[in-house]
């Protein structure tokens, strides 16, 4: 298996609800990422796991709430988003090296709208 | 902080070579040059990476100069499929603290 797997693929959401992105990948890798993208922008990293530990924070808002069960799964928990919030939100996992591997390999994303 | 700067656009005709320039004057000796590509709605790709050697594979060629102050990816023969937009992409940091520093990218249009 050389996916990683999210959903679901599209979700609308309330400024008042709650939801979950979800995350999976069966490679083995011990790095998992969550990215944010806004049209016609690069993808923005917001949070890195490293050995199923937070290891970066890119100064997300509390109303994103990552969680990392155990190595192969990673989901983003969503409160009281806002409509600029929309966006791709991407999942990515990697090893923890640079050397001999095939770099990071990003899901196809859940495309998240804010209503 | 390492950055990388593309040409917002290039065109190419299909069974040409693309060749996609990045420039990462800033970057630091053991910081490694990955491109990905992305296809509209979709993740982005991986294409290729490295550090002080050129590399080849399946997709694409990575030419990086001697100073590692710029690269150019090249598709060989380029095809209609390979219309995305391209990433230049510096991996600045190490262990834990690892993560992509991504460039605007340049939209290519390979034409009939």
């Amino acid at each position: 298996d050389t996916e990683v797997t999210q959903t679901p693929k599209h979700l609308v959401m309330g400024m008042t609800n709650k939801k979950s992105l979800k995350c999976e990948q069966h490679m083995g890798h011990r790095a998992m990422y969550w990215y944010k993208q806004k049209a016609k922008k690069p993808p923005e990293l917001m949070f890195v796991y490293s050995y199923e530990k937070l290891s970066i924070n890119e100064s997300v808002p509390s109303r994103f709430s990552p969680e990392c069960p155990n190595s192969s799964l990673l989901n983003l928990h969503l409160h009281a988003l806002q409509p600029e919030d929309s966006a791709l939100y991407l999942c990515a996992s990697s090893q923890d090296s640079d050397e001999g591997v095939r770099g990071y390999t990003f899901g196809s994303g859940t495309r998240l709208t804010v209503v | 902080d390492a950055k990388t700067t593309q040409p917002p656009s290039m065109d190419c005709a299909e069974g040409r070579a693309a060749n996609l320039p990045c420039n990462h004057s800033t970057i630091s000796g053991n910081e490694y040059v990955y491109w990905y590509r992305q296809i509209h709605s979709q993740g982005p790709q991986y294409i290729i990476h490295g550090l002080k050697n050129n590399e080849t594979n399946e997709m694409a060629s990575l030419i990086i100069t001697e100073d590692r102050k710029s690269s150019t990816l090249i598709l060989p023969h380029a095809t209609l499929r390979d219309t995305a937009v391209y990433y230049c992409i510096v991996n600045r940091g190490a262990g834990n603290n690892r993560k992509l520093i991504w460039g605007l990218g340049t939209s290519l249009a390979v034409n009939p």
